[in-house]
């Protein structure tokens, strides 16, 4: 069956360490893959998009890595705040048909908590 | 603030009634994406329109349909509701239809059947 997972335990980690969370799937072919944070009560923010043939995306203190071959992104916050708590959503992109089309399959998420 | 805003911001209803969510994309936006977030099922998409016209369909139920309007505002409608319709709705907006785009999402509607 088709899977993506997100570590459902929350993270804990100290301020100013590197926070990395993990997304596996089985069973999909993404075209690319997403991550968003989301606050409680409130939508999803977009973070960063990486393709398929790229290993890796990097803005600011955020890095991203996708690796096909083991079906797993690993999303990375550097030097990690009290304010980068929340929950980060793994979205994986699937093209649909022919067209330029495609949805978002989301992970359940993992909470993230930077204590100071 | 995504630009994108969601009315209403809650409603409770009973089981068996029919509700009208409504959406405005961000300024310039023409594609329009609905999503359902409870605790047990994640989020999962719904439906995508682009300028009018659906683009791409999810786990949308027959219950469930939407449009987007000539003025690029969308509403999804949900009738003969069931206690598990229960959750937040939120709809997403991205300025063109394709993939690799990414997705402003609106503050959602919490929606309560009882």
């Amino acid at each position: 069956s088709q899977k993506i997972e997100q570590n459902s335990e929350a993270l804990n980690i100290q301020e100013g360490k590197t926070a990395t969370l993990t997304c596996n799937y089985t069973n999909y072919s993404p075209a690319y893959l997403q991550w968003y944070r989301q606050d409680p009560g409130r939508g999803p923010v977009f973070l960063l998009l990486i393709r398929e043939n790229e290993k890796e995306k990097r803005k600011e203190r955020l890095k991203v890595t996708f690796d096909t071959t083991l079906k797993q992104s690993l999303f990375h916050i550097t030097a990690s705040q009290p304010a980068d708590s929340a929950t980060y959503l793994c979205a994986l992109g699937i093209l649909l048909g022919s067209s330029n089309t495609g949805k978002l399959i989301f992970g359940q998420g993992t909470t993230l908590q930077v204590k100071p | 603030d995504s630009g994108v805003t969601q009315t209403p911001k809650h409603l409770i209803t009973a089981t068996g009634q029919r509700v009208t969510l409504r959406c405005s994309p961000r300024s310039g936006d023409l594609s329009v994406y609905w999503y359902q977030q409870s605790l047990d099922q994640g989020l999962q998409f719904l439906i995508q329109y682009y300028n009018g016209e659906e683009r791409a369909k999810g786990n949308i139920l027959e219950r469930f349909s939407a449009q987007q309007f000539p003025d690029l505002h969308s509403e999804l409608n949900l009738s003969s509701l069931e206690l598990g319709d229960s959750a937040l709705y939120f709809c997403a907006s991205s300025l063109v239809a394709g993939v690799y785009n990414e997705q402003f999402f609106g503050p959602g509607t919490r929606l309560t059947v009882l």
